[in-house]
């Protein structure tokens, strides 16, 4: 079965710096991958999901970007941060038949 | 696009009593609908899943049934017990290649001793 690392596991940026989080997979090849956002005691927002090495679908406009470089490597990434980014961000990939599991995330707070 | 409504948003049941959590999906291509719990601070585990072409499923104290002329799908949890306090999520993805789930809002369920 796959296992998703995911870091940083928290941090905290101040307003207007940049952001990178990265997510790798291992035990799988070709994998979907996805990353989601939960907001404090909200729900699961999905962001980005990717089919393959370069191929990035967005499902919200917003200030964050992603990129697949490799195989089973997901990057979350922006330029300049709000406020409005804080949150619980949560790595995904697909296993057999559907099944999405979801990796440790990462705790953003802007200040 | 696809949409999933999730209801009540708390719960709260005293130990030993059932509880129930409904969806409902408005792209009639979905046809994966799998249940997630998470608990605080933590990833959502899945704890259940449903097909499009099987109405019900059951695995011990938890059990999903799915009504597909409808578009609603429901998990039950049976026997509740306080470690059974947690967030759940419905979700629903289509068939397609990329396989992206949509969630629910989420129902915090909380299981009185």
């Amino acid at each position: 079965s796959q296992t998703i690392h995911q870091w940083p596991a928290t941090l905290v940026q101040p307003v207007g710096s940049p952001l990178s989080l990265e997510c790798t997979v291992e035990g799988t090849s070709n994998p979907n991958l996805y990353w989601y956002r939960q907001a404090a005691g909200r729900g699961l927002q999905l962001l980005f999901y990717s089919v393959g090495i370069g191929q990035i679908s967005s499902e919200v406009p917003q200030n964050l970007s992603a990129s697949r470089p490799q195989d089973r490597q997901f990057i979350l990434s922006s330029k300049k941060l709000l406020l409005s980014d804080s949150g619980f961000y949560l790595c995904a990939c697909d296993g057999s038949g559907n099944t999405i599991y979801f990796g440790e995330g990462s705790w953003l707070t802007v200040v | 696009g696809e949409n999933v409504e999730q209801h009540p948003s708390t719960l709260s049941v005293q130990e030993g009593d059932s509880a129930v959590i409904k969806c409902t999906y408005s792209d009639s291509a979905s046809n994966y609908f799998p249940w997630y719990k998470q608990e605080l601070g933590k990833r959502p585990q899945l704890i259940i899943d449903i097909r499009s072409n099987v109405g019900e499923k059951k695995d011990q104290r938890i059990a999903v049934t799915l009504n597909k002329t409808a578009k609603h799908f429901s998990l039950h949890i049976t026997e509740t017990q306080p470690e059974d306090s947690a967030v759940y999520f419905c979700a629903a993805s289509r068939r397609d290649s990329s396989y992206k789930l949509i969630f629910g809002s989420g129902t915090r369920l909380l299981v009185r001793p």
